[in-house]
């Protein structure tokens, strides 16, 4: 069965600080998507990213970077320089590419405080 | 280009009472989910729906009833609320799913209080 598990529940840094969510999934399918959300405390959720399981290209946008290994199921997410208005909780998702699916199984969120 | 939109944003029910969030989107979007939120528990699927006149269940589908009349909207209903539905619901849609997955876009969710 899917499974996304985000294993810190809250992580406290101070601003400038460089700081690392982690994600661990599983899945018994070869296709599969990848996503992270972020949730600020308005409550909307900001898509961040999306990565199909083929392409294990490490990606930047900004201080945002994302490391994808197949090999350890992990898809963690780095912000580096971290700022107060990163603070949010971040949602890790897994979807299975099939003929019938575009669920996302959502794993329960990592909440990032950066403090001044 | 409104996205996605959720009613109410806020709402108290008493045990029993029945009610309707609605979710609409302005993106042409095949594809639209409800969720559910709670704490410590990521977003949960509630129902899903492919195109207008399909619809299908979720993870956690009991107690709510879902249909598709047009590809604008997706109504979720409560039949008959209790204090286990109180939680943060979020309407999603997407361009495309299955083997070509779009991204899925969240409306800006409903607080819902069931006392």
């Amino acid at each position: 069965a899917q499974k996304v598990t985000q294993a810190q529940t809250e992580i406290s840094v101070v601003e400038k600080e460089d700081v690392t969510l982690d994600c661990v999934y599983e899945t018994r399918d070869t296709t599969y998507y990848l996503f992270w959300y972020k949730q600020p405390p308005s409550g909307e959720l900001v898509f961040l990213i999306r990565r199909n399981s083929f392409d294990e290209q490490n990606e930047i946008s900004g201080r945002y970077s994302w490391n994808f290994q197949k090999s350890t199921s992990s898809f963690n997410f780095t912000i580096t320089a971290s700022q107060v208005v990163d603070s949010a909780v971040y949602f890790c998702a897994l979807s299975e590419a099939s003929y019938s699916s575009y669920k996302l199984i959502f794993g329960s969120g990592t909440r990032l405080l950066v403090r001044p | 280009n409104a996205g996605v939109t959720q009613t109410p944003k806020f709402q108290v029910l008493k045990t029993g009472q029945s009610m309707t969030l609605q979710c609409a989107q302005d993106m042409n979007h095949e594809y639209m989910s409800w969720y559910r939120q709670d704490p410590g528990m990521g977003l949960r699927l509630i129902h899903y729906s492919v195109g207008a006149g399909i619809t299908d269940q979720g993870e956690v589908p009991n107690g709510y009833n879902v249909s598709r009349s047009t590809t604008e909207d997706f109504p979720l209903r409560l039949l008959s609320a209790a204090p286990s539905q109180t939680s943060v619901y979020f309407c999603a849609s997407s361009s495309s799913g299955g083997m070509s997955l779009d991204t899925q876009y969240f409306g800006p969710g409903t607080r819902l209080t069931v006392l």
